[in-house]
């Protein structure tokens, strides 16, 4: 059974740092795995897709890399802003083409000035 | 503008009775699915629907039931059979492809479930 783990669950840093989440399964069998992030009490945005055969992938502040022979990912983000405030989580694709997603528990950012 | 709409967007519901939880999309996509989120943990899938008139069982599908009419619209009943059923209830769609390689799961605003 897949298991999606992130660490921290929680993290606090001021405005201006760079900081890395981290995501761990225990399956590496994966077909894809995707970060979202959610805002308190809303539904949840996609902010990278990385395939299996891929090692990462960026979008503007945001780099996401992916090692699945080790079972592992992190979310780099650059110069973080309060505007990133808000739990990122990260889900894997199970290995088939429609396959379901595993979500790991998220980690909750916050940033402040 | 395309996108998913859930509603309603905040649901009470005494013990016993059973409640539908609504969700559209007009991304003219296939798939759809039902996710389940309680506080602190991720998400975890109920239902998913890869095409009309087809649904399958996810993870935590007891006490819940689904519909697919229609491409568009894929329907969440809790059934008093829930035993817990107050979370937060998030509908998903993706394009079903062939090759798969862009499958993206986009996900509507949620529904928030209480029982009194």
């Amino acid at each position: 059974k897949q298991e999606v783990t992130q660490i921290p669950a929680a993290l606090s840093v001021p405005e201006g740092e760079n900081l890395v989440l981290n995501c761990s399964f225990t399956d590496s069998a994966i077909y894809n795995l995707q970060w979202f992030r959610q805002d308190p009490g809303k539904g949840l945005t996609s902010l990278l897709l990385i395939q299996s055969s891929q090692r990462e992938q960026t979008s503007g502040r945001l780099n996401a890399s992916l090692d699945k022979s080790s079972g592992r990912s992190t979310l780099y983000i650059a110069a973080s802003q309060p505007g990133d405030s808000a739990t990122y989580l990260c889900a894997v694709r199970r290995g088939t083409s429609y396959g379901k997603l595993t979500f790991g528990q998220g980690t909750i950012l916050t940033v402040h000035p | 503008d395309g996108g998913i709409t859930q509603s309603p967007k905040y649901l009470f519901r005494k013990e016993g009775q059973n409640v539908t939880l609504s969700c559209e999309q007009n991304l003219n996509h296939d798939a759809m699915y039902w996710y389940r989120q309680d506080p602190g943990q991720g998400l975890r899938l109920i239902y998913y629907s890869q095409i009309v008139n087809d649904f399958q069982k996810g993870d935590i599908a007891e006490g819940y039931s689904v519909s697919r009419e229609k491409k568009e619209s894929f329907p969440l009943t809790v059934t008093s059979a829930q035993k817990n059923p107050t979370a937060f209830y998030l509908c998903a769609s993706s394009i079903r492809t062939s090759g798969g390689l862009t499958d993206t799961q986009y996900f509507g605003p949620g529904t928030r479930l209480t029982v009194l």
